[in-house]
């Protein structure tokens, strides 16, 4: 069974440019959660999709934002980079009703210059 | 406070050893208590799951959570260099407190040498 997928692998871009980030879950899960793992920070949550629609965010500003696809494959935008965005970007998914048991995918390490 | 306390190591041990890794943590309201493996560069693998309180066993692992001290614990017997990884702890709250969000620790990396 496939896992997790996302892409593109990495990313580079520079102050002020948008980033697009696509996750792919595992088949039968609908929901779909983005991470943001920095250096010296550990993985904090950015949020979280089901369904099609958002159900929570975490403490980040309004420029991250995403979309949830009717094949439940998911999006996260990045608007406005700035050098602090540069981090490893995670997406994971799960079963409806079973957000406590998230995989994750392989992520897309973004850099921002 | 960070909600979620954890050693970040690193911790070398030999093959063969009992590993041992801790989180602490604060809110009261987690109910769902996680371990992860993450190689360099890779995404985390969930490892083991558990409900509330008590004890779980897979092979080689076993997951403890001691709810009223706020304390989980992942032991780790006959330790392998293929366990040579950075492990995290996660956790989150149950019923109508649902919020898709797992509250992750710092991480410990683990090195087992040949």
């Amino acid at each position: 069974e496939a896992g997790v997928t996302q892409s593109p692998t990495h990313l580079i871009k520079t102050r002020g440019q948008q980033a697009t980030l696509r996750c792919s879950p595992i088949s039968g899960h609908t929901s779909v959660y983005w991470y943001q793992q920095a250096l010296g920070l550990g993985l904090q949550f950015l949020l979280w999709y089901d369904e099609g629609e958002e159900r929570n965010r975490g403490n980040f500003p309004p420029r991250f934002s995403g979309r949830q696809f009717p094949n439940y494959s998911s999006e996260l935008n990045v608007n406005a980079l700035e050098l602090e965005d540069s981090a490893l970007y995670l997406c994971a998914s799960s079963f409806p009703n079973s957000q406590e048991t998230q995989y994750f995918g392989p992520g897309t390490r973004l850099l921002v210059l | 406070q960070k909600e979620v306390e954890q050693d970040p190591g690193p911790l070398s041990v030999p093959e063969g050893a009992i590993v041992s890794l801790n989180c602490t943590y604060s809110n009261s309201a987690f109910q769902y208590f996680m371990w992860y493996r993450q190689y360099s560069r890779k995404g985390p693998e969930l490892l083991m799951y558990t409900y509330s309180s008590g004890n779980k066993e897979d092979g080689r692992f076993t997951a403890q959570v001691d709810k009223s001290s706020k304390y989980i614990s992942l032991f780790i017997r006959d330790s392998q260099p293929s366990d040579s990884a950075t492990y995290l702890c996660a956790m989150s709250g149950g019923g109508s407190g649902n919020t898709g969000k797992l509250i992750f620790g710092q991480g410990t990396t683990l090195q087992v040498k040949p």
